[in-house]
């Protein structure tokens, strides 16, 4: 079966400092891989998603950036934090045929500080 | 632009009573929605999809109606439980090569035991 991992499952930074957050998915191949970022009491942002190795599209400009450098792990960046950088980030993949929907893994609570 | 809402921010319900979260949609090429449970500090989980061929779908003690004509999405939990606390929300997802889905802000439901 597919299982898809997330973490770390909590994170506090320094406003300027980097981050990395990975996700990769088991069971599967060539998933479409994508970030979400939640705002509290807020819905869902697409940040990035991902159709292959490589191939990175940004839904919004901001201070992220996202690498897929192997075909099921794929990583959330930044070079230096905003206080607005925080909130519940989700990594999430779906079947590149139409598969239903998204699997989402567990999240990850950033607070920049 | 197209979106998915929710007309319904919050949702206090009896615990035994039954619960109907409801959702509008805007974009006509939507051919496929979901709907998904998120629980305090995870990340959402599918509960059950339907495809724009079809006007109703049941699961178990959930159903999903679709209203096309008005672009209406509903979900109707049976005798909702304590453990059915969470936000629910609806996304809506157009057919192509790639998923990309929509989702709404999403309604948060108390159950009151």
């Amino acid at each position: 079966s597919q299982t898809i991992h997330q973490w770390p499952a909590t994170l506090v930074q320094p406003v300027g400092s980097p981050l990395s957050l990975e996700c990769t998915v088991e069971g599967t191949s060539n998933p479409n891989l994508y970030w979400y970022r939640q705002a509290a009491g807020r819905g869902l942002q697409l940040l990035f998603y991902s159709v292959g190795i490589g191939q990175i599209s940004s839904e919004v400009p901001q201070n992220l950036s996202a690498s897929r450098p192997q075909d099921r792990q794929f990583i959330l960046s930044s070079k230096k934090l905003l206080l607005s950088d925080s909130g519940f980030y989700l990594c999430a993949w779906s079947g590149g045929t139409g598969a239903n929907g998204y699997t989402f893994g567990s999240g990850t609570r950033l607070t920049v500080v | 632009g197209e979106s998915v809402g929710l007309h319904l921010p919050t949702l206090s319900v009896q615990e035994g009573d039954n619960s109907i979260i409801n959702c509008a949609y805007s974009n006509s090429a939507s051919d496929y929605f979901i709907w998904y449970k998120q629980e305090s500090g995870k990340g959402p989980q599918f509960i059950i999809d339907i495809r724009s061929n079809m006007d109703k779908r049941q699961g178990q003690r959930v159903t999903v109606l679709l209203n096309k004509t008005v672009k209406h999405l509903s979900l109707q939990i049976a005798a909702t439980q304590p453990g059915d606390s969470a936000v629910y929300f609806c996304a809506e997802n157009i057919g192509g090569g790639y998923q990309k889905v929509t989702f709404g802000i999403g309604t948060k439901l108390q159950v009151i035991p």
